[in-house]
């Protein structure tokens, strides 16, 4: 069955740090995959998109990075900010254009 | 930068009511979508729909789920008749083409609460 599981499921950093969250997915075949960024009670922003055959792709203090081998993306967030604090879905789509959705990682920004 | 809205943004109505959710995506995209997300939970796909018809439904999308575009600008869901578990936000997406590849654009949302 194609899924998308995220981890962790919610991550609290200070202000300034970095951090990382993680996506696996069993879709096969797969065409490419996304990472949104939702703030609470509005609708996702697409931060990236990548195809398997894309390594890594940067969007401001945002790199996303695909390993289609493994089946594994990571979301990496540079110098965080306050407005950071959102929940980070990951979303792969399948050779029928299906976008299967992960639950989504819940980040809070602590100042 | 163009962007998708949504009205209402909050609709409250009781069971078995009818509601109609409104979206204007943005100009010149084809490719129209709706997606709910139960509080908590992660976003589901409802429907995409191009050139007039429906080009994929989910499960949740049944007989009392319908798409349109009435005036050709503006896209439609209406819920014949609402359910508790209807309660969710809804939210309109657009893509200029397939989605291969290309950056689906989200509107704000409208939140449902069904009493």
């Amino acid at each position: 069955k194609n899924q998308v599981e995220q981890s962790p499921q919610s991550l609290i950093i200070l202000e300034g740090k970095n951090c990382t969250l993680q996506c696996n997915y069993t879709v096969s075949p797969f065409s490419n995959l996304r990472w949104y960024k939702q703030d609470t009670g509005r609708g996702p922003v697409s931060l990236t998109i990548m195809t398997f055959s894309e390594n890594t792709k940067s969007n401001g203090r945002y790199t996303a990075t695909l390993d289609a081998d493994t089946k594994q993306s990571s979301l990496h967030i540079t110098a965080s900010q306050l407005s950071d604090s959102a929940s980070y879905i990951c979303v792969v789509t399948d050779s029928n254009y299906q976008l299967i959705w992960g639950a989504g990682t819940k980040l809070i920004i602590k100042p | 930068e163009p962007e998708v809205t949504q009205t209402p943004s909050h609709q409250v109505t009781q069971m078995g009511q009818e509601v109609i959710l409104r979206c204007v995506p943005i100009s010149n995209h084809l490719y129209f979508y709706w997606y709910r997300q139960i509080l908590g939970q992660k976003v589901e796909f409802l429907v995409s729909f191009y050139n007039n018809e429906i080009s994929e439904k989910s499960e949740i999308f049944d007989d009392q789920f319908s798409v349109e575009r009435p005036d050709g600008s503006n896209f439609t869901l209406k819920i014949r008749s609402t359910k508790l578990e209807d309660s969710a936000m809804y939210f309109c997406a657009n893509t200029r083409r397939l989605p291969y590849q290309e950056t689906q654009y989200f509107g704000p949302g409208t939140r449902l609460l069904v009493l």
